[in-house]
């Protein structure tokens, strides 16, 4: 079926470690993003691409990176885990003319210890 | 700056009320309004958008809103709430050539039978 698939869908990681979350699209959208999802705080975007080859930091970008593989994928990467990245993970797409529906995967949940 | 403002962390419901989540919003420009629900350990799913066409909007699942420029609100109502209504449900604004899709703290929605 036609999405955004997102992996892994669970992950624990101690304090320091590393790891990336990856996200693809195979509905040939424009923009990807990366948000968080923590209780009471509603989704905070992290990382946007409005398109292949760019990218900017969202509302909470400390403590992460990504990359634009290509136009189907764009990957979360954590340098250094700590405790304050448990969450959860969703990434969404958009095709940006024309159609405002983002479309969200089934997320990743992170936990750090 | 664009916000997102939903009243009422949680919300509860007898199976068969009228259910009515509220959200007002800030935007400096015409908004793009979005309700979306997410189901327990799920992702999120777009409800209803509205995109400057008509003010009332119907979504999926007979859930309703109705865009107020007056009163900076979006406010999504059901007539006759099910048990397959419970769920958490986010509110979220972005300008119509934006990037981004800010959201809401979330409203939980508890249906009693």
């Amino acid at each position: 079926n036609a999405g955004v698939t997102q992996t892994p869908k669970f992950q624990v990681l101690k304090t320091g470690q590393s790891m990336t979350l990856q996200c693809a699209q195979d509905m040939n959208h424009n923009s990807m993003y990366w948000y968080r999802q923590d209780p009471g705080m509603g989704l905070r975007l992290i990382y946007y691409s409005a398109s292949e080859g760019t990218t900017d930091k969202g509302e909470v970008p400390n403590g992460y990176n990504v990359s634009r593989l290509n136009k189907r994928e764009f990957s979360l990467r954590l340098e250094s885990a700590a405790p304050s990245q448990t969450s959860v993970y969703f990434c969404a797409s958009r095709m940006t003319v024309g159609d405002y529906g983002y479309t969200f995967g089934s997320g990743t949940r992170l936990t750090v210890v | 700056a664009q916000s997102v403002t939903q009243l009422g962390s949680h919300v509860s419901v007898s199976e068969g009320a009228l259910v009515l989540l509220r959200c007002n919003y800030s935007s400096s420009v015409p908004p793009y309004l979005f309700w979306y629900v997410q189901y327990p350990n799920q992702g999120l799913q777009l409800l209803l958008k509205y995109t400057s066409a008509a003010t009332l909007v119907k979504g999926i699942n007979g859930f309703e809103a109705e865009f107020k420029k007056s009163e900076t609100s979006f406010h999504l109502t059901k007539p006759s709430a099910h048990m397959s209504d419970a769920a958490e449900y986010f509110c979220a604004v972005s300008q119509a050539y934006g990037n981004k899709l800010v959201f809401g703290a979330g409203t939980i929605l508890r249906v009693k039978s």
